[in-house]
């Protein structure tokens, strides 16, 4: 089982509609968990952070942490052609057991004008 | 404020050489990340550096080590170069001191490393 797993898409949704992604973690006790997001030919880029239960909002987008399930979700609402990215779940692990920060492989969205 | 530098950006090399990396970090962050990242396993955790000490490693093999400089610019070093090094290897750093919470990561542009 892989520690961070996400859908890899590619996720395609029509301009205006919510895009939902999805996260699941094998580490029960991690504590924070991080959404990036990778345009084509650049690098990732931290868009929201999370560290306890429930939903986070920012804007058009929204983080929610189901620490009981292991689960992490971004919703995209009134998604935009330019939000058509790869996006990265990344969870880090208890820092006594080291703490390193692993990256899922990514779910590809892209948004249909 | 400059963002992550990280020089060279491209570069080929053959297989059994050696190669250097180089990563300086947005001024004020003392912790830096090296990942790799392939088209098939995605982004993958090498190893963080806080204050000259290496704090965290991934499962690479010995091939792959690094290090910080008190000014915490850091280097990765790859030696006896694989094809299967292939890559493009991103430096991250962050302000965060406290270990539980870099996970907020600036990355650099990268370095594309080609091994024939």
């Amino acid at each position: 089982q892989k520690e961070v797993e996400q859908n890899s898409g590619p996720l395609s949704v029509p301009e205006g509609a919510i895009a939902s992604l999805n996260c699941t973690y094998s580490d029960r006790g991690s504590q924070s968990f991080f959404w990036y997001r990778q345009y084509s030919g650049k690098s990732p880029e931290l868009i929201m952070s999370i560290y306890s239960n429930g939903d986070k909002e920012d804007g058009r987008f929204t983080a929610q942490l189901n620490k009981a399930s292991q689960y992490v979700s971004l919703l995209i609402r009134d998604s935009q052609p330019s939000d058509s990215a790869t996006y990265l779940c990344a969870v880090k692990g208890p820092y006594n057991q080291g703490g390193k920060l692993i990256f899922g492989q990514g779910t590809e969205l892209s948004v249909k004008p | 404020k400059a963002g992550v530098t990280q020089t060279p950006r491209y570069l080929i090399k053959t297989r059994g050489q050696q190669v250097t990396l180089s990563c300086s970090p947005i001024s004020g962050h003392r912790s830096v990340s090296w990942y790799q990242q392939t088209p098939g396993q995605g982004l993958q955790f090498l190893f963080e550096y806080f204050s000259e000490t290496q704090r965290n490693k991934g499962n690479f093999p010995g091939r792959f080590s690094g290090r910080q400089f008190s000014n915490s610019r850091s280097e990765m070093n790859v030696s006896t170069l694989e094809l299967g090094d292939s890559a493009l290897y991103l430096c991250a750093s962050s302000l965060e001191v406290d270990p539980a919470n870099t996970g907020e990561l600036f990355f650099g542009e990268g370095s594309r490393l080609t091994v024939l």
